[in-house]
């Protein structure tokens, strides 16, 4: 079964300063997608960020960036110049058929 | 085009009544997605329709939960005899099949407090 691991409950950070958040999943496909989604206290799920299993290259979205390492089925996320705005619950997804997500990090921005 | 639409936003029952909620997905996205969120938890898959057919459904989802999709457009689930238990975040998501690359849209949950 597919499972996705988010090892860190919490994690906090300064603004303008740079974090990551670590992800691990299991899988025994070869061909899949990997995605990052926010939850702002409002409880909209928005998508952050996406990567395919088959592109080498990490995927970028302005201030946010992946460092995907298939091999070891690993899946960070570095958020770059932390901004306020950014303090939420940060989860990881796979999805071979359907999203499986991780328990997620809640991620703490302070002035 | 606004988006994933589920109502009620919030749901309070007393213990052994019935709840039923909507998601009226984006109207080209022919896969739609229930999930169950707890406090502090990740989302849980909980069943899942392409078109009108439902096509997972996940242990989770017992005997006391149905969902219906009966024209391809807006879902609904039901939870019949509520439990304690049951108390969570309902959320539901679509996508276009095919596009897996493009993740799911979210809708703003159905918050269900069961007392």
């Amino acid at each position: 079964a597919q499972t996705v691991t988010q090892s860190q409950p919490e994690m906090s950070v300064q603004e303008a300063e740079t974090v990551t958040l670590s992800c691990t999943y299991d899988t025994s496909e070869s061909d899949y997608y990997l995605f990052w989604y926010k939850q702002p206290p409002s409880r909209q799920m928005i998508l952050v960020i996406r990567q395919e299993a088959y592109k080498q290259q990490n995927a970028t979205e302005n201030r946010f960036s992946v460092n995907f390492q298939k091999a070891a089925k690993s899946f960070s996320l570095k958020i770059s110049d932390s901004q306020l705005g950014d303090a939420a619950m940060y989860f990881c997804a796979y999805r071979y058929d359907k999203l499986i997500f991780g328990t997620g990090t809640r991620l703490q921005v302070f002035p | 085009d606004t988006g994933v639409s589920q109502n009620p936003r919030h749901k309070i029952t007393k213990r052994g009544q019935n709840v039923t909620f909507r998601c009226d997905p984006i109207s080209e996205h022919n896969r739609l997605y229930w999930y169950r969120q707890t406090l502090g938890q990740g989302p849980e898959f909980l069943t899942y329709f392409q078109n009108e057919a439902q096509l997972e459904k996940s242990r989770l989802l017992s005997d006391r939960f149905s969902a219906e999709r009966p024209k391809g457009s807006f879902s609904t689930l039901e939870i019949q005899r509520t439990e304690q238990g049951d108390s969570a975040m309902y959320l539901c998501a679509s996508s276009l099949a095919g596009q897996g690359a493009r993740g799911y849209t979210f809708g703003s949950g159905t918050r269900l407090t069961v007392v």
